[in-house]
């Protein structure tokens, strides 16, 4: 069975820090990787996806990605109360790419 | 969730009822997919469907069945509900699964 797993946290940062998102995938072939926000209570919303190795910047937010090591981050810089929320990590698969997983996700919470 | 029409928005059943979720979509993309979402368990892949005619199982698909008929409707059937089965199901869709999955509203399923 493929997996996807992270920190189900809670992870707890200070307003204005830096909050870092961690992910790790075991599909050496998955082409693409997305995180997601969920608030309490509503629908995942895709923020950022990334395909290739290296570091992609949107705004606020930051995705890393290694190949390599299977690993994939996310980076939120000036964290406001408002990012509070669960971050969910997602692949897809080498042997059908229409095929998206998630990981457990982790709670984010910006203390003001 | 504009363009994603789930139905019903809350249900619920006693054990060994039946019933359909029912999914709509207008964005004319191609992959459909049904989720479920336990707490700290992220969201699971039920079953998805890559194209019209066609589905394959996902993580969790013991207990559902689906139906794709069409570009524009994927439905998910419970033929006798669990309490196990009790969660929130989304139904999402995506153009290709290489570029992420967007959600619908959901739908809170409780099993008596």
């Amino acid at each position: 069975q493929k997996e996807v797993e992270q920190n189900s946290g809670p992870l707890s940062v200070p307003e204005g820090a830096i909050a870092s998102l961690n992910c790790t995938y075991s599909d050496r072939g998955s082409q693409s990787f997305f995180w997601y926000r969920q608030y309490s209570g509503k629908s995942p919303e895709l923020i950022m996806f990334i395909y290739s190795n290296g570091d992609k910047e949107d705004g606020r937010f930051t995705a890393q990605l290694n190949k390599a090591s299977q690993y994939v981050s996310l980076l939120i810089r000036d964290s406001q109360p408002s990012d509070s929320a669960t971050y969910l990590c997602a692949v897809n698969e080498e042997t059908s790419y229409d095929k998206v997983i998630f990981g457990p996700g982790t709670s984010l919470s910006v203390i003001p | 969730n504009a363009g994603v029409t789930q139905t019903p928005k809350f249900q619920v059943l006693k054990t060994g009822q039946s019933m359909t979720l029912q999914c709509a979509q207008d964005m004319n993309h191609n992959s459909m997919y049904w989720y479920r979402q336990d707490p700290g368990m992220g969201l699971r892949l039920i079953y998805y469907s890559a194209s019209e005619g066609t589905t394959d199982k996902g993580e969790v698909p013991n207990g559902y069945n689906v139906s794709r008929l069409n570009k524009r409707e994927f439905s998910l059937r419970l033929e006798s509900a669990a309490p196990s089965q009790t969660s929130v199901y989304f139904c999402a869709l995506a153009d290709r699964g290489l570029w992420g999955v967007f959600f619908g509203s959901g739908t809170q399923l409780s099993v008596l």
